[in-house]
């Protein structure tokens, strides 16, 4: 079982539209989970950290923690075109993030 | 949060050479790190720079290929040595902002490709 899981995608979206993205981890003991969004040749931009259960907004950005189920997730409200990228989910373990290989978005006008 | 430089941003190298790429951050950090993206992948964490003491590796990456110096808290190096076509790659440094959560920030990258 790899630790962090994500979907590769593509997730397709209309404009508008309320893009899901989900995670699994494998280490209970993780405490901190974080989003980033990569745009095709640059370098991750951290959209998002979590580490208690339930919500987290920012702007359209939701990110959702649930512990018992080992499961975090990112909603985007209102998706734009310029939110099409390949999104990472990471997990703080003992001293090391840990990424999934990533989902990628595309966000049809 | 922190403001990571890298360079070179990009190179093309030639097989069988070395090549180091310096981290630069603007802030003392106790913890940074640096990752290999390699095409079409995730991010794989290579070792931990620690100030001070030898590099934390992770497992299937080993000192001799990849040495690493940290000789204060905001620099640090990696070297790739030895270059095959394999190690094309994006090289990412990060560091972890002890601020709320712990939060990792990465620099821009160093693009290499090997010939």
């Amino acid at each position: 079982q790899k630790e962090v899981e994500q979907n590769s995608g593509p997730l397709s979206v209309p404009e508008g539209a309320i893009a899901s993205l989900n995670c699994t981890y494998s280490d209970r003991g993780s405490q901190s989970f974080f989003w980033y969004r990569q745009y095709s040749g640059k370098s991750p931009e951290l959209i998002m950290f979590i580490y208690s259960n339930g919500d987290k907004e920012d702007g359209r950005f939701t990110a959702q923690l649930n512990k018992a189920s080992q499961y975090v997730s990112l909603l985007i409200r209102d998706s734009q075109p310029s939110d099409s990228a390949t999104y990472l989910c990471a997990v703080l373990g003992f001293q090391k993030l840990v990424f999934g290989t990533g989902t990628r978005l595309l966000v049809s006008p | 949060s922190a403001v990571i430089s890298q360079k070179p941003s990009r190179d093309i190298c030639q097989r069988g050479t070395s090549l180091t790429i310096q981290c630069q951050v603007d802030s003392q950090v106790t913890m940074m790190f640096w990752y290999r993206q390699q095409p079409g992948q995730s991010l794989t964490l290579i070792a931990t720079a620690n100030q001070g003491s030898e590099a934390t590796y992770e497992s299937g990456f080993v000192i001799d290929k990849f040495p690493i110096s940290r000789p204060n808290l905001t620099f640090s190096t990696l070297t790739v040595s030895n270059m095959s076509p394999e190690d094309s790659s994006i090289y990412l440094c990060s560091v972890q902002w002890t601020g709320a959560g712990n939060t990792i920030y990465f620099g821009e990258g160093s693009w290499l490709t090997v010939v």
